[in-house]
């Protein structure tokens, strides 16, 4: 089967870092997504990591082990926007873009 | 439009009826994918387009869903017979395909209600 794993929710303050997991277990795996989604709205792309090691956007840093089968999101300089649900989402395959997603976790960002 | 536009953004609907959810697609993006949203959880596959034809339909639930993309642009989604566990919301996205970047651009979805 696949299964990606993430903890339901995170909180923090502004200001401060936070970081989300995702294990997964997927029949196969070209590399490893991540997205934003606020209440309402679309999902928007925030990173890739198609290799191990870590990918730096801003704000926002993405790590991958694909050894441990593992990668996380890191935020850091937190802000009340950024209160929302994140997703990482496996690409399965070569010369696609079907995503996989896991269940999210939901971060909520206290002044 | 600059973005993946979805109608209707809202459709409420009886059990028993049909439905039709549109796609419009970035222009030039070749690849086109349709997710299912339920409350609290992350997008669920159902089937993808390269071109106008299904690449992988593996996530339709049953054969009263259905998906076109007859010129290769916008799609349209299809469920016979609504049944109240197809309430969600319907993700559209699209990317410019074969190109493993990760991203796709999803629009705000077509919320739909059975009733």
């Amino acid at each position: 089967g696949q299964s990606l794993e993430q903890p339901s929710e995170v909180t923090a303050v502004e200001g401060a870092i936070v970081q989300i997991n995702c294990t997964y277990q997927t029949s196969g795996f070209y590399g490893l997504s991540w997205y934003q989604q606020h209440d309402g709205g679309a999902p928007t792309f925030l990173s890739y990591n198609g290799l191990d090691g870590l990918e730096e956007t801003g704000r926002f840093s993405s790590f991958l082990s694909r050894s441990d089968s593992y990668g996380y999101l890191l935020l850091q300089e937190l802000q009340m926007k950024d209160s929302a649900s994140y997703f990482c989402a496996v690409l399965e395959g070569y010369n696609t873009d079907k995503l996989i997603f896991g269940t999210g976790t939901r971060l909520q960002v206290f002044p | 439009g600059a973005g993946v536009s979805q109608t209707p953004s809202n459709k409420v609907t009886e059990k028993g009826k049909y439905v039709e959810l549109r796609c419009d697609p970035i222009s030039g993006h070749t690849a086109l994918y349709w997710y299912r949203q339920s409350l609290g959880q992350g997008p669920e596959f159902l089937i993808y387009f390269q071109g106008t034809g299904a690449a992988d339909d593996s996530g339709l639930p049953n054969d009263r869903f259905f998906a076109v993309r007859p010129e290769g642009s916008v799609s349209t989604l299809k469920i016979q017979r609504t049944e109240r566990g197809d309430s969600a919301v319907y993700l559209c996205a699209s990317s410019r395909g074969l190109e493993n970047t990760g991203e796709l651009f999803f629009g705000e979805g077509s919320r739909l209600t059975v009733l």
